[in-house]
């Protein structure tokens, strides 16, 4: 699976968006962008994942650059409970129906704010 | 979604003794299930590949003998951490995917098992 890096940290003010970068320059044509977030003491929740389009969803969107070297992750209005380590993660989409193991990055801890 | 479910969700054992971890899939029939262990400030690490009705995959430096893995049913998977050690304790975490032809694959992941070996 491709590496991927993001910064160690974010700060946001609430009611504001959320906008968490990551790098894959390493990823292939077949890999998709996925997102997850783990609250303390949790274990990650799905965010959304994307290809090569944008994607947006009820919780956020996804934007990939065309290059798809890189992609950002956009909590449009951040609310407290939105505080959590942010992981981006590459991986093939289960095409082998039992599902794909993931590597995990240290990811970006975000912080929201009043 | 999809609801994978941990038990128990914390537990404290006496060094040298065992801990049994289960991993529900509750909706779905989960061929292939993930263990992962987290330290304390640190990202999770895959600790092996469950397969239903076969031996588990492990990863490079997991101890196959001291974390084992039984993956019974399709929608259980047992971690059991033998002769626990203080630095056994951690959370750990597994994870499962609905099958292929589900229109969603991403992976969802019990709310994890707090383990302190003292």
């Amino acid at each position: 699976d491709a590496k991927t890096t993001q910064p160690t940290s974010m700060d946001c003010a609430e009611g504001r968006a959320a906008n968490l970068p990551c790098n894959h320059s390493t990823i292939s044509g077949n890999e998709y962008v996925y997102w997850y977030r783990q609250i303390h003491s949790q274990g990650p929740q799905y965010i959304i994942h994307g290809l090569k389009n944008n994607e947006t969803n009820e919780m956020a969107s996804l934007i990939i650059t065309e290059d798809r070297k890189s992609s950002t992750l956009i909590l449009p209005h951040a609310t407290l409970r939105d505080t959590a380590v942010y992981y981006c993660i590459v991986s093939l989409r289960g095409l082998t129906g039992g599902g794909n193991k993931l590597t995990f990055g240290t990811g970006t801890q975000l912080k929201v704010e009043l | 979604g999809a609801v994978v479910s941990q038990h128990p969700s914390w537990v404290i054992c006496k060094s040298g003794t065992s801990v049994k971890i289960e991993c529900r899939s509750l909706d779905f029939q989960a061929t292939t299930m993930f263990w992962y262990r987290q330290f304390p400030k640190q990202s999770l690490m895959l600790m092996a590949t469950s397969n239903e009705g076969s031996k588990a995959t492990y990863e490079q430096g997991v101890e196959k003998d001291k974390f084992l893995i039984n993956h019974a049913s399709l929608t259980l998977s047992t971690l059991t951490v033998t002769s626990a050690h203080p630095e056994d304790s951690s959370f750990y975490i597994c994870s499962a995917q609905p099958p292929q032809r589900a229109m969603n694959t991403e992976a969802f992941f019990g709310q994890g098992t707090r383990l302190t070996v003292v």
